[in-house]
């Protein structure tokens, strides 16, 4: 079966701190996609980013970056500093395939950041 | 492009009085989730379509919902007779399968409260 745990419920920073998210992810398939999504208090999902399987560099994207470590099942997800908008609950998801099968989302992680 | 359109965005209702939500994918999307986010059970998979085709609805809670795609444009979402355990904000989300892929692309939702 598929899993992903987002162990951090909430996490609190002051506006300009570097914040992690952790992720970690539990799947049988050699082959499977990894996503990020953001839930602003407006309460759209929003998507971030999505990594397949075979591709662990790590990515960057504005204050944004990943970190994809097969050997421990991790995606981590760090903001550089942090900004007020940034203020949402974050989720991982899991998916067999691309196309929808078995998607399996996170708990989520509140990150509040503080002015 | 307009993205994935639900209606309503809130949705208040009697319990025992049957509710419709409806959806529009984006154009060309040819997968089709319906999702259901709350507190205790964070975002669960309802059911979902391909070419309008409902492939897996093992998601739904009971008889009481029904998903129809009658066309590549449009979905609904209905539960009959509602009961103030639907209350939740269901979302409808849509993925193509083809090219890189970029996760699914959810609507805004429909909060619903049945009282």
């Amino acid at each position: 079966a598929q899993k992903v745990t987002q162990a951090q419920t909430e996490i609190s920073v002051v506006e300009k701190e570097d914040v992690t998210l952790d992720c970690v992810y539990e799947t049988r398939d050699t082959t499977y996609y990894l996503f990020w999504y953001k839930q602003p208090p407006s309460g759209e999902l929003v998507f971030l980013i999505r990594r397949n399987s075979f591709d662990e560099q790590n990515e960057i994207s504005g204050r944004y970056s990943w970190n994809f470590q097969k050997s421990t099942s991790s995606f981590n997800f760090t903001i550089t500093a942090s900004q007020v908008v940034d203020s949402a609950v974050y989720f991982c998801a899991l998916s067999r395939r691309t196309y929808g099968q078995n998607f399996v989302f996170g708990p989520g992680t509140r990150l509040s950041v503080l002015p | 492009d307009a993205g994935v359109i639900q209606s309503p965005r809130h949705e208040v209702t009697e319990m025992g009085q049957e509710v419709t939500l409806r959806c529009k994918p984006i154009s060309g999307h040819d997968y089709l989730f319906w999702y259901r986010q709350t507190m205790m059970r964070g975002l669960e998979l309802l059911i979902y379509f391909n070419n309008n085709v409902p492939i897996d609805d093992s998601g739904m809670p009971e008889d009481r919902f029904s998903a129809k795609m009658p066309n590549a444009s449009f979905s609904t979402l209905k539960i009959q007779p509602s009961e103030p355990r639907d209350s939740a904000v269901y979302f409808c989300a849509s993925s193509y399968s083809y090219g890189e892929g970029y996760g699914y692309t959810f609507g805004s939702g429909t909060r619903l409260t049945v009282v």
